[in-house]
């Protein structure tokens, strides 16, 4: 099945400062891949995806960058804010059902004021 | 739209109870995924349904565990004997058949006791 890595584990910037949060997957059929923000004891919310057929998609601060060739896809959140800090989860579809994802183990970011 | 609702949102058991927990999707969805989530871990597939139809089980465990999305009513997730292990966040995450994003209920927290 998809394998997918994320890095890294905790991340701490300063308030201003850019974040990146780095995911590779393992199969190379996957055209999907989404990024969630988990705020402590709420569910997880959708926050951008992009699909295969694009290299990059920004909205606002947030951006994601896909590079199908090294099979790994990028977060960037540019001029941090305290209510960036949450848990990140990247995700991509499981081998053999692009619709069930497998996620990664999360990023802890914190912003600093 | 009420979102995906899932209920209770904690839920108490001694061991060898049994535990249900429910799930209703936003409206228009008729995919349908529960996932179990340790503290401070990721998110671990479990089970995605249709209506009427397990697609995927290959997360779940063999015994004790059970899922249903019936014709009618929400979906249950079942887990029989329960023991101090289950103890865990689930959450249940629904879509459409034209997006791939899953939107996230709140979540059902059980502890075993």
């Amino acid at each position: 099945g998809e394998n997918v890595e994320q890095h890294p584990s905790t991340l701490s910037v300063q308030e201003g400062d850019s974040a990146v949060i780095k995911c590779t997957y393992s199969d190379s059929a996957s055209n999907y891949f989404p990024w969630y923000k988990q705020e402590l004891g709420k569910r997880p919310q959708l926050i951008i995806d992009i699909r295969s057929n694009v290299g990059e998609k920004k909205d606002q601060r947030i951006a994601v960058t896909l590079n199908k060739t090294a099979k790994h896809f990028s977060l960037h959140i540019t001029e941090t804010q305290p209510e960036d800090s949450a848990v990140y989860f990247c995700a991509a579809p499981s081998s053999g059902s692009a619709r069930q994802l497998t996620f990664g183990s999360g990023t802890q970011l914190t912003v600093l004021p | 739209n009420a979102g995906v609702m899932q209920n209770p949102r904690h839920l108490v058991r001694r061991r060898g109870q049994e535990a249900r927990l429910r799930c209703s999707p936003m409206k228009g969805h008729s995919h349908v995924y529960w996932y179990r989530q340790l503290p401070e871990e990721g998110l671990k597939f479990m089970v995605y349904l249709q209506k009427e139809n397990i697609i995927d089980e290959s997360g779940m465990p063999k015994e004790r565990f059970s899922a249903e999305f019936p014709k009618e009513g929400p979906s249950i997730l079942r887990i029989q004997q329960v023991v101090r292990g289950d103890s865990a966040a689930y959450f249940c995450a629904s879509s459409n058949d034209y997006n791939y994003g899953y939107t996230f209920g709140s979540g059902t927290r059980l502890t075993v006791v």
